[in-house]
């Protein structure tokens, strides 16, 4: 597609049960990343995949967080047993990939936990 | 982890005035990336520098990637109302693809 595709735009559950947010990156983007933006907080970085490498989890916040990604191209995040405290905007990112390539996001998808 | 300290946190400015934000880190960037969010979108970027020292336009938007490695500013000139949005400042630390991320400037124009 023309740019990163989130969805759904918006989410409400309620704690305890999980969620899953879809990404559908750049085509030809090898680079997928997911940030986590809390209301007037910077971007905080979650999971990161490459091409068939073994993913960098190791900005996920808990056991409760997983993606994966299928085909090296869409990806899923599920948070489990969502917490108030999951509540933000949960942004996807792709690149070409390399050090310091442009990151192009998509608008995101905002949770809410109630 | 890495940390980059971004000021100020907001701004509040009349249409036509110049504004200056800037982005200090406690250690050694390679790049340096300005980016802007208008609400319910995503970050979108405006400039990108790649070598200390390195002074960049955008139209309207002027961004250095200071000598020390460790900060960078993004200046706007003769503002207008569309520039209205959280700006910030992002890199990935040296040898590393992980962007972090400043806190943000939220900038408003008033026409």
């Amino acid at each position: 597609g023309a740019g990163v595709s989130q969805s759904p735009s918006n989410k409400v559950t309620e704690k305890g049960k999980d969620v899953e947010l879809r990404c559908d990156p750049i085509s030809g983007h090898t680079a997928l990343y997911w940030y986590r933006q809390s209301l007037g907080q910077g971007l905080e970085f979650l999971i990161y995949f490459q091409g068939n490498s073994a993913p960098d989890k190791s900005g996920l916040p808990s056991d409760r967080f997983s993606a994966e990604r299928t085909g090296g191209s869409v990806s899923t995040l599920t948070i489990q047993r969502t917490q108030q405290e999951d509540s933000a905007v949960y942004l996807c990112a792709s690149s070409l990939g390399g050090l310091g390539t442009e990151l192009f996001f998509g608008s995101g998808t905002q949770l809410s936990v109630l | 982890g890495q940390q980059l300290n971004q000021s100020p946190q907001s701004m509040f400015i009349q249409e036509g005035e110049d504004v200056s934000m800037n982005c200090t880190s406690s250690s050694i960037f390679n790049t340096w990336l300005w980016y802007k969010q208008e609400p319910g979108e995503g970050p979108v970027l405006l400039i990108a520098l790649y070598k200390a020292g390195e002074l960049t336009s955008n139209g309207r938007l002027t961004a250095q990637f200071g000598i020390t490695r460790k900060d960078s500013f993004l200046n706007i000139s003769a503002s207008i109302p569309s520039d209205v949005g959280i700006y910030f400042c992002a890199g990935p630390p040296s040898s590393n693809y992980k962007l972090t991320f400043g806190k943000g400037t939220l900038l408003t124009v008033n026409p």
